[in-house]
């Protein structure tokens, strides 16, 4: 079965920090994982992805990713952090068929502190 | 690029009503994907489209759901006999290829009373 997990549902840091948005994937074959991100009132935007090659894929917004086969993730980061990230951030499978068929984890809502 | 356009963007029906939500993809992306949002479910995947042939219905609830999408300009997904339990934000999005960006649309927030 195909599925993503992001463990915290809320994580609040203060500007200026290093933040860290876990994400782990279950998937029997070579994942494509992606990352999107909801502000309020908008629709998801996309930030970055990782189909092959350089396990550290660096994205819009200054965000960047890294992909570990050995444990399954693909965490979310970005240092330091800016109020304005602020926003529910999704992490992304793509279906098995290769259809661009995205199969999303639950979210992690992120509080930057002024 | 307008993006994706979803109208309307709230649409209120009564129990049992039928709702029609409609979607216009990016000129010349050739997939089409409807994709329902709920706090306790997050985004579930209803149905696909490639080159306006559906490919993938396997998150549609099969009786009173169905989408189509009679020319590349645009899509629909209707819901017969709604109930409380199908309200959600309604999104549609769109891409050009597999392994490739997917843009999203703001959504229908449907409500049913």
């Amino acid at each position: 079965a195909q599925s993503v997990d992001q463990p915290d549902a809320h994580v609040t840091l203060s500007e200026g920090a290093s933040l860290e948005l876990r994400c782990s994937y279950s998937y029997s074959a070579a994942p494509y994982l992606f990352w999107y991100v909801q502000y309020p009132g908008q629709s998801l935007q996309f930030l970055l992805k990782y189909i092959t090659g350089d396990t550290v894929v660096k994205g819009t917004k200054g965000f960047e990713a890294e992909f570990r086969k050995s444990n399954s993730s693909f965490n979310l980061k970005k240092s330091p952090a800016h109020w304005s990230d602020s926003a529910k951030y999704f992490c992304a499978l793509e279906g098995t068929g290769n259809t661009g068929k995205l199969i999303f984890g639950l979210g992690t809502t992120l509080q930057v502190q002024p | 690029n307008a993006g994706v356009i979803q109208t309307p963007r709230h649409k209120v029906t009564g129990k049992g009503q039928e709702a029609t939500l409609w979607c216009e993809p990016i000129s010349g992306h050739s997939a089409v994907f409807w994709y329902r949002q709920t706090i306790v479910q997050g985004l579930e995947f209803l149905t696909y489209f490639r080159n306006q042939a559906p490919i993938d219905d396997s998150g549609m609830p099969k009786e009173r759901f169905s989408a189509q999408m009679p020319n590349q300009s645009h899509s629909t997904l209707k819901i017969q006999s709604t109930q409380p339990q199908d309200s959600a934000v309604y999104l549609c999005a769109s891409s050009l290829e597999p392994n490739t960006e997917v843009f999203f649309g703001k959504g229908t927030r449907l409500t049913v009373v």
